[in-house]
């Protein structure tokens, strides 16, 4: 299956400043899940987008689904130390088979 | 409710040798996917499980088989080790069509 490209690769952002990571698709997808992996940890599950033009809210985090269902962005306001690790996107590959992308790996300075 | 556990934590193998990992899924899910995680990188879908039966296969070699017992419990075995085995193995349980549960991982290194 297609791979999702995500950028950028690394971010570093002081306390307080927005972070904000794209992942694209060459194909329309059905859905696109993010996930977040703290160092040392494990993928966590954070939200599942289905909808064009989807906009869904978790505290600090948003979550977009582009309108033609190929690009997705996940942006954090005013970044915590909390925030710290690598964010991943990935979409279906057939039955519960997610592909990921490389990840956005995340270092917050305090 | 106990999430995905695995077993073990850590181990470490030489080359050639043969490594079984296993995975419990989260309580009520039939599900079970394996993934490799290479340092670095995003996880690389191995294959899947459901009702005893590998469902879905990644582009991985013969030396990666598994296996379902009827509690939805699963085992990884990889024969014949390469030190590019030398990864973080996650296993992932989900219900049907939504995001998936990964467990704390195994990372074998392989010497």
């Amino acid at each position: 299956g297609q791979q999702v490209m995500q950028i950028p690769q690394y971010q570093h952002v002081q306390e307080g400043e927005d972070f904000t990571t794209y992942c694209n698709s060459s194909t329309t997808l059905s859905n696109i899940q993010w996930y977040k992996q703290r160092p040392g940890g494990h993928p966590v599950f954070l939200i599942q987008l289905v909808k064009s033009g989807e906009v869904k809210k978790q505290k600090r985090l948003t979550f977009q689904f582009g309108e033609a269902k190929k690009n997705s962005s996940l942006h954090i306001t005013a970044t915590q130390t909390t925030d710290v690790g690598t964010y991943f996107c990935a979409r279906p590959g057939g039955y519960n088979k997610l592909i990921f992308g490389a990840g956005t790996r995340l270092a917050v300075h305090p | 409710d106990a999430g995905v556990t695995q077993s073990p934590t850590h181990l470490i193998k030489t080359r050639g040798q043969q490594v079984t990992l296993r995975c419990s899924p989260k309580s009520g899910h039939d599900t079970v996917s394996w993934y490799q995680q290479a340092l670095g990188q995003g996880p690389q879908f191995i294959f899947q499980y459901y009702e005893e039966e590998e469902r879905q296969r990644g582009n991985f070699p013969d030396r990666f088989s598994g296996h379902q017992f009827p509690n939805y419990s699963s085992e990884l075995n990889v024969n014949a080790l390469l030190l590019g085995d030398s990864a973080l193995y996650l296993c992932a349980s989900s219900p049907r069509d939504s995001g998936q549960f990964f467990g704390p991982g195994t990372r074998l290194t392989v010497l």
